[in-house]
């Protein structure tokens, strides 16, 4: 198995909702990634897990909380939102190698609307 | 920091060849990669340059000068698949961190 899923691929909410993106890898990949895409723009990366504990937090809002429960499982809660946080929010994995960072597999991404 | 710069946009014509460049400015270096998306899809990885040098994979090569601080990706026998955004990509000192480019948008038309 050599992909990364993401559920679910859209989702429409509330400023005052509570939902959850998952993604799944079975890749045996240690370091997961949550990164988000604004139309047009590169992915920016958002939070980085390394054998499932929270290594990088680029400063993200705390309305967004990353969750790694196990080697093949993230997950991101969602609270409270801005529709400025509309974006396609892309998860992806990699070997822990300093070679591995470089080549990331991405999952097909969830595309977010706050309204 | 890092910053990674490329051109917005490149358009070709089928079976034609094209550079998309990068050109980088970084506090730690550890190599370019580049990466695919197609419009509401995924990055896929391409290639990856640790060294200098070019890099061959199909009808894909990526070179990477580090004394110029420049990259390019080339595509030869250009096909209508082709058309996607292209980034480069490099990991920050510490490894874990990877920046993408501004990315080019290559428009291949028949």
């Amino acid at each position: 198995d050599t992909e990364v899923t993401q559920t679910p691929k859209h989702l429409v909410m509330g400023m005052t909702n509570k939902k959850s993106l998952k993604c799944e890898q079975h890749m045996g990949h240690r370091a997961m990634y949550w990164y988000k895409q604004k139309a047009k723009k590169p992915p920016e990366l958002m939070f980085v897990y390394s054998y499932e504990k929270l290594s990088i937090n680029e400063s993200v809002p705390s309305r967004f909380s990353p969750e790694c429960p196990n080697s093949s499982l993230l997950n991101l809660h969602l609270h409270a939102l801005q529709p400025e946080d509309s974006a396609l929010y892309l998860c992806a994995s990699s070997p822990p190698t300093s070679g591995g960072y470089n080549e990331q597999f991405f999952g097909p991404g969830t595309r977010l609307t706050v309204l | 920091g890092q910053s990674l710069e490329q051109p917005s946009e490149v358009t070709a014509v089928e079976g034609a060849i094209v550079q998309i460049n990068c050109t980088y400015q970084t506090s730690g270096f550890y190599g370019l990669s580049w990466y695919q998306q197609h419009d509401g899809g995924a990055p896929t990885f391409l290639s990856y340059n640790a060294l200098d040098g070019l890099e061959e994979t199909g009808r894909f090569s990526s070179f990477l000068s580090r004394s110029d601080s420049y990259g390019y990706l080339l595509l030869q026998e250009l096909q209508m698949k082709d058309s996607a955004s292209y980034f480069c990509a490099s990991v920050n000192t510490g490894f874990q961190k990877l920046v993408f480019g501004t990315g080019t948008r290559l428009l291949v038309s028949p």
